[in-house]
């Protein structure tokens, strides 16, 4: 089982529309957890932090299920600039100093 | 806002050339990265810097080797080119170490496009 898997995509929602994408990790030691995004042919950027509780930024809701390893992240009223690749990065943390590992991203695109 | 600052932008290398990918952050931040993304695999970590004077390999260290000059400057060197090196070279910076439970945003710079013919 690799580190950090994503579904590939692509994603294609209208605007308006409220997609998900999901992540598993391997390492039940991971202590964190994030989403990142990137735009074409840009370098990625830090979309927000996920929480044992689960966090909300605006339209964006991230989850996190220890037991079952895995995270999610909810959009809601997809807009067009939201068309971008979305990347699972987890911090194994404890797993001797292993730095952030990221997934190979899920790409989504809104259409207008 | 510098931030990330790499260069070359771009670069167009024979097999057996050798170059060095330069890259400096003006944040102050102790641990830097270098990382390679292709089509279908990802960003996968080449080698990275927890702190100034110290070096450790990523995941797919081989052909290359890296300086970690001083804390704002870590650089990445192609000592003999090969095809399979043609990627997007990502240097990033946090301002945690690796092993740390908080350390979650990396800032990348805007990459250096790399073609090896």
């Amino acid at each position: 089982r690799k580190e950090v898997e994503q579904d590939p995509g692509p994603f294609n929602v209208p605007e308006g529309a409220t997609v998900a994408f999901n992540c598993t990790y391997s390492n039940s030691a991971s202590q964190s957890f994030f989403w990142y995004r990137q735009d074409c042919r840009k370098e990625p950027k830090l979309l927000m932090s996920v929480y044992s509780s689960g966090n909300e930024d605006g339209r964006f809701t991230a989850q996190l299920n220890r037991a079952s390893q895995y995270i999610s992240l909810l959009i809601r009223d997809s807009k067009l600039s939201d068309s971008a690749t979305y990347l699972c990065v987890v911090n194994m943390g404890s797993a001797g100093n292993t730095p952030l590992v990221f997934g190979k991203g899920t790409r989504l695109s809104v259409i207008a | 806002n510098a931030g990330v600052t790499q260069t070359p932008k771009f670069q167009v290398l024979k097999t057996g050339q050798s170059m060095t990918l330069q890259c400096a952050q003006d944040m102050n931040h102790n641990s830097m990265y270098w990382y390679r993304q292709d089509p279908g695999m990802g960003l996968r970590l080449i080698y990275y810097s927890a702190s100034e004077g110290t070096t450790d390999k990523g995941e797919v260290p081989n052909g290359y080797n890296v300086s970690r000059l001083n804390k704002r400057e870590f650089s990445l060197r192609l000592e003999s080119a090969a095809p399979s090196q043609t990627s997007v070279y990502f240097c990033a910076s946090s301002e945690w170490g690796p092993g740390a439970a908080n350390t979650g945003e990396l800032f990348f710079g805007e990459g250096s496009r790399l073609t090896v013919l």
